[in-house]
């Protein structure tokens, strides 16, 4: 299966700034998910990343919060801007490896 | 849409118990199924996946799912649970047609107790 690099691990963050958390595949895949997973709560999904397009977002997400980039099919990032103490979660992403989907470690952010 | 319900949030057994977590799901379509496990800390493993033909999934760790078409269920069992799967397990679902992605239900949390 694909295997996922995901960093940084864990963040503290000041409340206004921003993070980028990266995902590095070994092997080159069409589309990257990424998904937020709140303490306690299931994994939602922010977007999908298409390498050469726009990130598409589900509801409640917009690209000015959560910009994504996919500059080729082995690499993304997800950014988590102007950060409030809501945004505190876990940040992972995905991928679809012949049905088999494979997620990264997760990135544990917490805003204060 | 798909969307995926887990009916128990919290579940805890016995050392030695059986084990059933229920999974129901929407969809009109083809859907390809999974169950996940959360290990307290870490991160998302998965225990098996349906994807077509014999119903009875069997998956790691002795668990095992059942696919009933006609109820929308993915079933998870497990005939003898163990102290260590204590852990929150989550199905999820996602249409049959490619590079489309998961959608979880809320979780199920399985304390094993001695």
């Amino acid at each position: 299966s694909a295997v996922i690099s995901q960093k940084p691990s864990r963040d503290i963050c000041q409340r206004g700034t921003s993070l980028t958390i990266q995902c590095q595949v070994d092997s080159q895949v069409t589309m990257m998910f990424w998904y937020r997973q709140q303490p306690g709560q299931s994994l939602t999904l922010i977007a999908t990343a298409n390498q050469g397009s726009e990130a598409t977002y589900e509801s409640g997400f917009v690209i000015d919060k959560f910009p994504i980039s996919r500059p080729n099919l082995t690499f993304s990032t997800l950014t988590v801007s102007n950060m409030s103490p809501e945004d505190s979660s876990i940040y992972l992403c995905s991928v679809d490896w012949f049905h088999g989907y494979t997620f990264g470690s997760g990135t544990r952010l917490t805003v204060v | 849409a798909q969307s995926v319900s887990q009916h128990n949030h919290h579940v805890i057994l016995s050392e030695a118990a059986s084990l059933e977590l229920g999974c129901n799901y929407s969809y009109g379509g083809t859907v390809n199924l999974f169950w996940y496990v959360q290990y307290p800390g870490q991160h998302l493993q998965l225990l098996l996946k349906y994807f077509s033909g014999d119903p009875l999934v069997k998956g790691i760790k002795g668990f095992e799912a059942e696919f009933i078409k006609s109820k929308f269920s993915f079933n998870l069992r497990k005939p003898s649970v163990q102290w260590s799967d204590t852990a929150e397990y989550f199905c999820a679902v996602n249409a049959d047609s490619g590079n489309t992605p998961l959608v979880f239900g809320k979780g199920t949390r399985l304390s094993v107790i001695a």
